[in-house]
């Protein structure tokens, strides 16, 4: 069976710390998304991840790609309160018909 | 605004019953997907329609059934509803080749009473 892990499942950090979520998938894929959800809300696209040893940086936020390992990061720097949301990674499955399998989601509660 | 437009935005609705949930993608966009969330399964890939075609299933029960149009636009039927059907129905939809970010519409709550 197909699996998207993420860890931790829950977040709590203090501003203008520094932490990384990871993803990890168990089987081979090139291509990774990662997505915030605010509560209430739906999913914003944040990073689109094509190749082995991709890395892609938006603000505070910096996602990179091992498909080797299978493994995705999220690396957060010096948080501030407007990150706190739910992050999920998701893994296109090119050999199951390009199916989308998402993460159990890292909610991320950023302290003042 | 991602530019999917969803509707309706809830809903109540009896055990038994059956509900359509309408999506409309983004402008330009061919691949529209469905998925539920709740809190004990998360987010669950149900379906994807290319232009028209069914192109992916995921965890679609069969009392659930989709289907794409040719103005693009696509609807979701859920059938002989369960108080577990009860979710947050969230339509994608991306382009048609290459990267296929997905940008998500504001979802469909559903509740069943």
């Amino acid at each position: 069976e197909l699996k998207v892990e993420q860890n931790p499942l829950f977040l709590s950090m203090q501003e203008g710390k520094n932490y990384t979520i990871y993803c990890n998938y168990s089987t081979t894929s090139d291509r990774l998304y990662w997505y915030r959800q605010d509560p209430g809300k739906s999913l914003e696209s944040l990073f689109v991840l094509l190749s082995n040893g991709a890395v892609k940086q938006e603000g505070r936020l910096m996602a990179s790609l091992d498909t080797k390992a299978r493994l995705s990061t999220l690396h957060i720097t010096a948080a501030v309160h407007d990150l706190s949301a739910t992050y999920f990674c998701a893994m296109e499955a090119r050999n199951t018909g390009n199916q989308f399998y998402f993460g159990t989601g890292t909610s991320l509660t950023v302290i003042p | 605004d991602s530019g999917v437009t969803q509707t309706p935005k809830h809903l109540i609705t009896a055990t038994g019953q059956r509900v359509t949930l309408r999506c409309s993608p983004r402008s330009g966009d061919l691949s529209v997907y469905w998925y539920q969330q709740s809190l004990d399964q998360g987010l669950q890939f149900l379906i994807q329609y290319y232009n028209g075609e069914e192109r992916a299933k995921g965890n679609i029960l069969e009392r659930f059934s989709a289907q794409q149009f040719p103005d693009l636009h696509s609807e979701l039927n859920l059938s002989s509803l369960e108080l577990g059907d009860s979710a947050l129905y969230f339509c994608a939809s991306s382009v048609a080749q290459g990267v296929r970010e997905q940008f998500f519409g504001p979802g469909t709550r559903l509740t069943v009473l």
